[in-house]
């Protein structure tokens, strides 16, 4: 079982440049999601879609854009890079699209670095 | 409004000992699911324990329970005979219906041999 897979793990960019953090999943789930992770703050919810075709927006979504055209994949693509978007990424998914009992399961993440 | 709340500071704590940590949440809804996850060094998010807003008893995996006081919006975990390998992150979550996974802030933990 591959689970939530993320790429890549590390990432590099330079200041307006534009990139995609891929997620893909192989467990049938509805709920997937986009986290970043930065330090003393958490983890806090960047975008978020509840089946293909369906996507909303979190606590933090400014400069990112999402879309899910199927079930397996949902991307995270980054405009125009700038360093406050340094962080650790992670996607995440859960079977249906929030039952209260449902856990996350989470990707690797991925350590991006925007200079 | 933060939902999640975990105000410890840094912990350490003794090698076979046990540690709780603090995690208060705040919801209006009647149902709803409260999670721990771990998180190593490594930087893995590895789920550790679930408690249900209906559950009559207290959640328990292993070493890890949940120590579950509702009329005080109160989950806190609680890992007995602590280990090296517990060394880690923990993040308190809770999830409401139709809705998402929201984190609190987390615990950092360390044991000391």
């Amino acid at each position: 079982n591959a689970g939530v897979t993320q790429t890549p793990k590390f990432q590099v960019l330079k200041t307006g440049q534009s990139m995609t953090l891929q997620c893909a999943q192989d467990m049938n789930h509805e709920y997937m999601s986009w986290y970043r992770q930065d330090p003393g703050m958490g983890l806090r919810l960047i975008h978020y879609s509840v089946g293909a075709g369906i996507t909303d927006q979190g606590e933090v979504p400014n400069g990112y854009n999402v879309s899910r055209s199927t079930t397996e994949d949902f991307p995270l693509r980054l405009l125009s890079a700038a360093p406050s978007q340094t962080s650790v990424y992670f996607c995440a998914s859960s079977l249906t699209r929030g039952a209260s009992r449902e856990k996350l399961f989470f990707g690797s993440g991925t350590q991006l670095s925007v200079l | 409004a933060q939902k999640i709340t975990q105000t410890q500071p840094g912990m350490f704590v003794q090698e076979k000992e046990a540690v709780t940590l603090d995690c208060t949440y705040d919801t209006s809804d009647p149902s709803y699911g409260l999670f721990w996850y771990k998180q190593p060094s490594s930087g893995e998010m590895i789920f550790l324990i679930y408690q249900g807003s209906y559950d009559q008893q207290n959640a328990t995996e292993g070493r890890y329970s949940l120590n579950f006081q509702k009329a005080r919006k109160s989950a806190n975990l609680v890992i007995s005979a602590s280990q090296l390998g517990d060394s880690a992150m923990y993040f308190c979550a809770m999830r409401e219906p139709g809705n998402r996974l929201a984190f609190g802030k987390g615990n950092q933990v360390v044991v000391i041999p």
